[in-house]
């Protein structure tokens, strides 16, 4: 079973620093099955990106993923006041899905 | 305009049975790039994918979960419902269903969230 563990657990930064995030997996896999969603509190996720680097419909270009093999990163290249919240990577391979735990943005 | 709405109790006794209720608008269960899944976070804690089911009835469970779950449709309703046995207080959380979309040939994202429902296991 594919084990998704991201780090860090939370990331303390400022308004206009660089976040990267990082996403690993316990196994190889094609980057067209990793997916990145935000997470305000009290709101569902929202999708991020996806197939690693692809921005979905209206997400900044603030906002970029990157990766391959088992070692995924989500790069915030700037943070606006709106991006500090928790950030989720996930796997599919069409019979299931795993999300990782988490990493937290917070301002600091 | 898309949209998911789950429904469903807000309050179960440990080991009764819990039975959701995710209806969709501005899309068809039917259409074959579409599909929707159950997903869970208990409080504070991360998103656990639940169950899965695809335009043509095709179904998958989350192998830790499998026996307690049965997920259906009904397209007509546009109605996805998500049933779980013997619950317990560990499966106090926020239950979401969201739609699955695809980009390409196996390029699969939950690209519209419902707002979610928080079940509450206790007797």
């Amino acid at each position: 079973e594919l084990v998704l563990t991201q780090s860090p657990g939370t990331l303390s930064l400022s308004p206009g620093e660089r976040a990267t995030l990082s996403c690993r997996a316990s196994q190889t896999f094609s980057s067209s099955f990793l997916t990145w969603y935000q997470q305000k509190p009290g709101q569902a996720p929202r999708l991020l990106i996806y197939g690693t680097s692809t921005r979905a419909t209206g997400i900044p270009d603030r906002f970029s993923g990157s990766g391959s093999g088992t070692d995924f990163t989500l790069t915030i290249s700037r943070l606006e006041p709106e991006d500090f919240a928790l950030y989720f990577c996930q796997h599919h391979d069409m019979s299931s899905w795993t999300f990782g735990q988490g990493t937290k943005v917070e301002i600091k | 305009q898309v949209t998911l709405k789950e429904s469903g109790p807000v309050l179960v006794k440990p080991t009764e049975t819990l039975t959701l209720t995710c209806t969709v608008s501005g899309f068809s269960l039917s259409d074959d790039r579409l599909s929707v899944s159950w997903i869970r976070q208990p409080p504070g804690k991360a998103l656990e994918w639940l169950a899965h089911i695809f335009s043509n009835d095709k179904k998958y469970y989350n192998t830790s979960l499998n026996s307690r779950l049965t997920i259906s449709k009904d397209t007509s309703k546009s109605q996805v419902v998500l049933t779980m046995t013997n619950m317990d207080p560990v499966d106090t959380a926020t239950y979401y269903c969201a739609r699955s979309n695809v980009a390409a040939a196996g390029i699969y994202f939950f690209d519209n969230w419902g707002q979610g429902t928080l079940v509450t296991v206790s007797s």
